[in-house]
């Protein structure tokens, strides 16, 4: 079965900042992958995805992330945060073989911005 | 340009109460999802649907029930809550989920209690 691990529940960082969020995922061949984002009392909103080709992928906000098969890794950066960027970030595999039924979500890294 | 809303937002409830929660989308998505969201747990699916008159199970449907009588909106139900369903619902919805490769778009969530 598939499953996604985000190893951080909460990281703190100081604005401006570099930031990396870590997602490993298990599945039998490369998923399809995503990073969505939560800000306080609202829902997700994606960030970006993966599906094939170019393994670095620009996302909204100035975030990118980089798929390394060799690792079953799909990390989550951005240069500079912002204290905007405060939110609880979530990694997703979708299956290459059925629906979006089959969406697995990590369980979350919450990010707090320090001034 | 409303997308996906949620009613309510916030709901208190007795044990063995009932209520429903509506969803309502208006992009004319096909596939529409209710997911259960619990500290620590990430997103669980509770119910699906693919289709007006089509519904089908999630990871996690015990308690609840839906229906999708019209296309643009999706009703979960619990008929006799519990404090176990002590949570946040969210309603998703994307235009075609017959691929892993969709794209999700979230509501802001409905917050129920159960006491």
């Amino acid at each position: 079965a598939q499953s996604v691990t985000q190893p951080d529940i909460h990281i703190t960082v100081s604005e401006g900042a570099s930031l990396e969020l870590r997602c490993n995922y298990s599945y039998g061949a490369t998923p399809y992958l995503f990073w969505y984002v939560q800000s306080p009392g609202q829902g997700l909103q994606l960030l970006l995805k993966y599906f094939s080709g170019d393994t670095l992928v620009q996302g909204i906000k100035g975030f990118e992330a980089e798929f390394k098969r060799s690792q079953s890794s799909f990390n989550l950066r951005k240069p500079s945060v912002h204290w905007s960027d405060a939110a609880e970030y979530f990694c997703a595999v979708g299956p290459t073989q059925g629906g979006s039924e089959k969406l697995v979500f990590g369980k979350g890294t919450k990010l707090t911005v320090n001034p | 340009n409303a997308g996906v809303t949620q009613t309510p937002k916030f709901r208190v409830l007795k044990t063995g109460q009932s209520m429903t929660l509506l969803c309502a989308q208006d992009m004319n998505h096909e596939y529409m999802y209710w997911y259960r969201q619990d500290p620590g747990m990430g997103l669980r699916l509770i119910h699906y649907s693919v289709g007006e008159g089509t519904t089908a199970k999630g990871e996690v449907p015990d308690g609840y029930n839906v229906s999708r009588l019209k296309k643009q909106n999706f009703l979960l139900g619990l008929e006799s809550a519990a404090p176990s369903q002590t949570s946040v619902y969210f309603c998703a919805s994307t235009k075609s989920g017959g691929s892993g490769a969709n794209v999700l778009t979230f509501g802001a969530g409905s917050r129920l209690t159960v006491l």
